[in-house]
């Protein structure tokens, strides 16, 4: 399987613990995006990297979140301190610099309790 | 005023139906327009891509973009029950922006 693919594709911690999530894109994908999908809307965009920059964050992003891409191949989210508003579905999607269509991954679902 | 509006459905339709699906939105700056197809609990899956405005064609979908009215739409021709899914639009500005910014999605359910 040559698609995205994010890894784990659940997860279910309790209030105040940090999670992390991983992802790999389609590899000679050199964007690299972070959205979060709560239930009956769309995804929202969270933070983008080229190549191993990050070149732009939503004011969605909390101090409580950090995303990493240390040799631009895959990516990981880290959520700190989770809060039950933190539950939702988190998307990774991939693209070529060239191009504007993003590939989505299958998301990781998070439940904080 | 959201950046981009899409009725939420739900649309019911029986098996064989034309389908039309439709956002409008606010930033002219938006050159670029996708449409996702979204099964329960799955990533979206691109369906549709389209630069600017024009009609592009992909068997049985058809994107439409009309810039002036800032107003898209996705027909689907001969539905089948498979192609029952949340269809979300998205669109960005390209060089000035590249975040996808999002519909809420449309849930399409076609009944055999």
């Amino acid at each position: 399987d040559t698609g995205v693919s994010q890894d784990p594709r659940h997860k279910i911690t309790k209030r105040g613990q940090n999670v992390t999530f991983r992802c790999d894109p389609i590899s000679e994908h050199n964007r690299l995006y972070w959205y979060r999908q709560t239930l009956g809307q769309g995804p929202e965009f969270l933070t983008y990297f080229q190549n191993e920059a990050q070149l732009e964050k939503s004011r969605l992003l909390s101090d409580r979140f950090s995303a990493e891409r240390p040799k631009g191949s895959f990516s990981t989210l880290e959520i700190q301190r989770t809060e039950q508003g933190d539950s939702a579905m988190y998307l990774c999607a991939s693209s070529l610099a060239s191009t504007e269509t993003q590939y989505f991954g299958p998301g990781t679902r998070l439940l904080v309790l | 005023q959201k950046e981009v509006e899409q009725d939420p459905g739900p649309l019911s339709v029986p098996e064989g139906a034309i389908v039309s699906l439709n956002c409008t939105y606010s930033n002219s700056a938006f050159q670029y327009f996708m449409w996702y197809r979204q099964y329960s609990r799955k990533g979206p899956e691109l369906l549709m891509y389209t630069y600017s405005s024009g009609n592009k064609e992909d068997g049985r979908f058809t994107a439409q973009v009309d810039k002036s009215s800032k107003y898209i739409s996705l027909f689907i021709r001969d539905s089948q029950p498979s192609d029952s899914a949340t269809y979300l639009c998205a669109m960005s500005a390209g060089q000035a922006g590249t975040a996808l910014i999002f519909g809420k999605g449309t849930t399409l359910s076609v009944s055999s």
